[in-house]
């Protein structure tokens, strides 16, 4: 059971243009969703998150978009840049005292330049 | 500022043999500690997670288990590793909602 699932494999953006990465849930009880970038054989890095009460944070050129209603989070970054190149998860948190991350498979992401 | 290390980097092992990889976090007290494995193209699978000193939950049924002998220290461990434990197994910490990652090991088993 895929209870977070990101559609799209790859994602091919020009440089300086918008990027938008989705991502859907299937659980109503996430609380808590929060995007990680990966370079190859890398741990993920932190990038941003959303609490599942607000519907919009902004951290520079990154902007998390969460609708609840219809299950949907995405991460927007603008401008693109050739060092965004790399494999973006949504993960969404569930259950109390350990923070239990459910994880997408994962965009990848190339910038052209 | 808190960091995490996982050693080794990579590692080749033959089928049947054991496995012990380390993880330790510095800065930070009484973290919550995870283990994940990333098999080729997929996501990241939890595979274990404590909340203490030898408090260990696991996710999945498998061939591998996890120890916690010290607060900032998880180990995970094989008896006897299977072809299928092959994959990037990451360590990761947190206090609150986000989980910070090590960076990881390769496991090749032959």
């Amino acid at each position: 059971d895929q209870q977070v699932k990101q559609n799209s494999p790859s994602l091919s953006v020009q440089e300086g243009r918008i990027s938008i990465l989705n991502c859907d849930y299937t659980n109503s009880m996430f609380d808590y969703f929060l995007w990680y970038k990966k370079y190859p054989a890398e741990g993920p890095t932190f990038l941003i998150s959303i609490s599942s009460i607000k519907d919009k944070n902004e951290d520079g050129r990154f902007t998390v978009f969460l609708n609840k209603s219809a299950k949907h989070l995405s991460l927007h970054i603008v401008p693109s840049q050739p060092g965004d190149s790399a494999v973006y998860f949504c993960a969404a948190s569930v259950g109390q005292g350990a923070q239990k991350l459910v994880f997408g498979q994962g965009t990848r992401l190339t910038i052209n330049p | 500022s808190q960091t995490i290390h996982q050693w080794p980097a990579t590692l080749v092992q033959p089928v049947g043999s054991p496995l012990s990889l380390e993880c330790t976090v510095e800065g930070t007290s009484n973290p919550n500690l995870y283990w994940y494995r990333q098999a080729a193209g997929r996501g990241l699978q939890l595979l274990f997670y404590s909340v203490g000193i030898g408090q260990i939950s696991s996710e999945v049924p498998q061939n591998l288990s996890a120890s916690r002998p010290q607060d900032r220290q998880f180990i995970l461990s094989s008896k006897k590793l299977l072809l299928s434990d092959s994959g990037f197994y990451l360590c990761a910490w947190s206090v609150s909602y986000t989980q910070y990652f090590g960076p990881g090991t390769r496991l090749t088993v032959l």
